[in-house]
């Protein structure tokens, strides 16, 4: 059964710093693997989505790498603004479940400080 | 990306009483899904709407409790039947964008059951 991990549950950093947040996840075979962004009491907003065949992706100031072999994704946040602060979920899309059926981590939850 | 719509976005209710989550997407897409999000959980798929048939359910959830709809291929709606405190959560639908199974979230329904 694939289970996702993502570390730390929390981080604060002040404005400005990179920081990079980790994911990993128990079964490399998978067709993706997904970052979210979710704001207090809001949905999730898609940051970015990897193929399995794919090493990264990149839109803005968010690079997102994927190291399937060792079953690990980082998504990496430059320049760190207050407005960054959010909860981040990583998810697989595996082989293992239905279609559709993604499988989250609990999220990391992130507060950048002006 | 698409544009998905949840009403209500959130209700108090009584236990014993039934509720109905309606989600609006602004385009046809072929796969919808509804999730769960316990307090301090991640989020767990609940089942995928099938336009023209039966939902698939995953394990843990049940027709009965969890009856869904899907009446064309831009609307769908999610019954929380005989609720109790435990279905206090939020629920999200979701679609996916049929060429890189990118998927996309709505802003949810916050359910507290008194």
């Amino acid at each position: 059964k694939q289970e996702v991990t993502q570390i730390p549950a929390a981080l604060s950093v002040p404005e400005g710093e990179n920081l990079v947040l980790n994911c990993s996840f128990t079964d490399s075979a998978i067709y993706n693997l997904q970052w979210f962004r979710q704001d207090p009491g809001k949905g999730l907003t898609s940051l970015l989505l990897i193929q399995s065949s794919q090493r990264e992706q990149t839109s803005g100031r968010l690079n997102a790498s994927l190291d399937k072999s060792s079953g690990r994704s980082t998504l990496y946040i430059a320049a760190s603004q207050p407005g960054d602060s959010a909860t981040y979920l990583c998810a697989v899309n595996d082989y293992g479940g239905s279609q559709g059926n993604l499988i989250f981590g609990k999220g990391t939850k992130l507060s950048v400080k002006p | 990306s698409a544009v998905i719509s949840q009403k209500p976005s959130r209700d108090i209710c009584q236990r014993g009483t039934s509720l109905t989550i309606q989600c609006q997407v602004d385009s046809q897409v072929t796969m919808m899904f509804w999730y769960r999000q316990q307090p301090g959980q991640s989020l767990t798929l609940i089942a995928t709407a099938n336009q023209g048939s039966e939902a698939t359910y995953e394990s843990g959830f049940v027709i009965d409790k969890f009856p869904i709809s899907r009446p064309n291929l831009t609307f769908s709606t999610l019954t929380v039947s005989n609720m109790s405190p435990e279905d206090s959560s939020i629920y999200l639908c979701s679609v996916e964008r049929e060429y890189n199974n990118e998927q996309f979230f709505g802003p949810g329904t916050r359910l507290t059951v008194l």
